[in-house]
């Protein structure tokens, strides 16, 4: 069965702060890797990764993986209240037909 | 394009009640997924189509549960008899899959749905 594992499952920092969430994955036929924000409503895409050791940035944002150890982090730097939400870890597998997401971490960044 | 559409975006209904759950996909989109939302258990997949046809409805908690996709363009989730257990949000995604451009799942607001 497919499953993805976040950790930690709830952070508070401080602006400014750098954080790293962390997201493990078991899955058949793997095509993917994403991460999504989710603050009050639906969750909006962030990055799709595919290849391993290819470090993907938008902003303050990054994110990599691994294939080999079945890993991936996100990392946020110079963190701001507006980052706080809840970041979830998904996997495409399966020749690409469905997404299993991960219980999500809950960022809370505090002014 | 406009996103993908649910309708409605809040239900409130009694215990025992038939609900219904719309979603319009992003068009040209091929994969259509339907996800329930709760505190307790995060996002879970109930059932995804490809090319309208239902692929995986493991996820699918019992028989009072089912969806259809009778075209491209439309899928409906169905509740019936609906239970307070079944409060939650419940999203629509939809992706292009196949081939060597898959896309990420782009999901819809969510319908939130209270059973009393």
């Amino acid at each position: 069965e497919d499953k993805v594992v976040q950790s930690p499952l709830s952070l508070v920092v401080h602006e400014g702060d750098t954080v790293t969430l962390n997201c493990s994955y078991e899955v058949t036929n793997f095509r993917s890797l994403l991460w999504y924000k989710q603050e009050k409503k639906a969750p909006t895409f962030l990055f799709m990764l595919t290849s391993s050791g290819i470090e993907k940035k938008s902003g303050r944002l990054s994110s990599i993986l691994d294939k080999k150890e079945l890993f991936s982090i996100l990392n946020i730097t110079a963190t701001q209240t507006g980052d706080s939400a809840v970041y979830l870890c998904a996997v495409e597998g399966n020749y690409g037909q469905n997404f299993v997401f991960g219980p999500g971490t809950r960022l809370s960044v505090l002014p | 394009d406009a996103g993908v559409i649910q309708s409605p975006r809040h239900e409130v209904t009694e215990m025992g009640q038939e609900v219904t759950l719309r979603c319009k996909p992003i068009s040209g989109h091929n994969s259509l997924f339907w996800y329930r939302q709760t505190m307790m258990r995060g996002l879970e997949l109930l059932i995804y189509f490809n090319n309208n046809v239902p692929i995986d409805d493991s996820g699918m908690p019992e028989d009072r549960f089912s969806a259809k996709m009778p075209n491209a363009s439309f899928s409906t989730l169905k509740i019936q008899p609906s239970e307070p257990r079944d409060s939650a949000v419940y999203f629509c995604a939809s992706s292009l899959t196949g081939g060597a451009a898959n896309t990420e799942a782009f999901f819809g607001q969510g319908t939130r749905l209270t059973v009393v």
